[in-house]
């Protein structure tokens, strides 16, 4: 399967822990985004590479999420001092250029206990 | 401020009927328009999208949409409903002068009944 692929696919954890989440993009898109997305709404921007520059994160995002990409190809999303309110959806895509459409990942679920 | 509405929480259609799902959008200039499907417990899969061009344009699983640039418009529709059809889509919008950003509706859930 040539498609965006996350790991790992759920993750329960304790209030006050820190979480990592991997993404592998389809092999050829130099864009990758991370996206939250909670029960019964539509995804919620978090971040945006092209290549291994982050360009863009959301002001809504706190200083405990971070994201790399490294050298451009899989990107981590780390997530520091979990809170309940963490608990939701985070999605992975990622698109070959502007204008294009996005493939999205499956998905890690994150429940904070 | 700039947004996509998806005016219908639930559609309910029988299965062999035709189906719409309805999406309006407040975006200035030409954007690009998105549809994707999700399934439970599942990422969200690339329907179809509009650039530029004829107005019907045909995507995946037989879905086409409609874009109504007058009417700020980009209905989704299919002529006869399945089944498997049942899930939850998602219009997006790419305001022209943006690299990433898309705007998301919140989702209207599809309901087949046999």
């Amino acid at each position: 399967d040539t498609g965006v692929s996350q790991n790992p696919r759920h993750k329960i954890t304790k209030r006050g822990q820190n979480v990592t989440f991997r993404c592998d993009p389809i092999s050829e898109h130099n864009r990758l985004y991370w996206y939250r997305q909670t029960l019964g709404q539509g995804p919620e921007f978090l971040t945006y590479f092209q290549n291994e520059a982050q360009l863009e994160k959301s002001r809504l995002l706190s200083d405990r999420f971070s994201a790399e990409r490294p050298k451009g190809s899989f990107s981590t999303l780390e997530i520091q001092r979990t809170e309940q309110g963490d608990s939701a959806m985070y999605l992975c895509a990622s698109s070959l250029a502007q204008g294009s459409e996005q493939y999205f990942g499956p998905g890690t679920r994150l429940t904070v206990t | 401020a700039q947004s996509v509405a998806q005016p219908e929480d639930q559609v309910n259609v029988a299965e062999g009927n035709p189906l719409t799902v309805k999406c309006t959008y407040s975006v200035s200039g030409n954007p690009y328009l998105f549809w994707y499907v999700q399934y439970p417990n599942r990422g969200l899969q690339f329907l179809l999208k509009y650039i530029t061009g004829d107005n019907l344009v045909k995507g995946s699983y037989g879905f086409e949409a409609e874009f109504n640039k007058s009417q700020t418009s980009f209905h989704l529709k299919k002529p006869s409903a399945l089944v498997s059809d049942s899930a939850l889509y998602f219009c997006a919008v790419r305001p022209p002068d943006s690299n990433y950003q898309l705007i998301w509706g919140a989702g209207t859930k599809l309901i087949i009944k046999p």
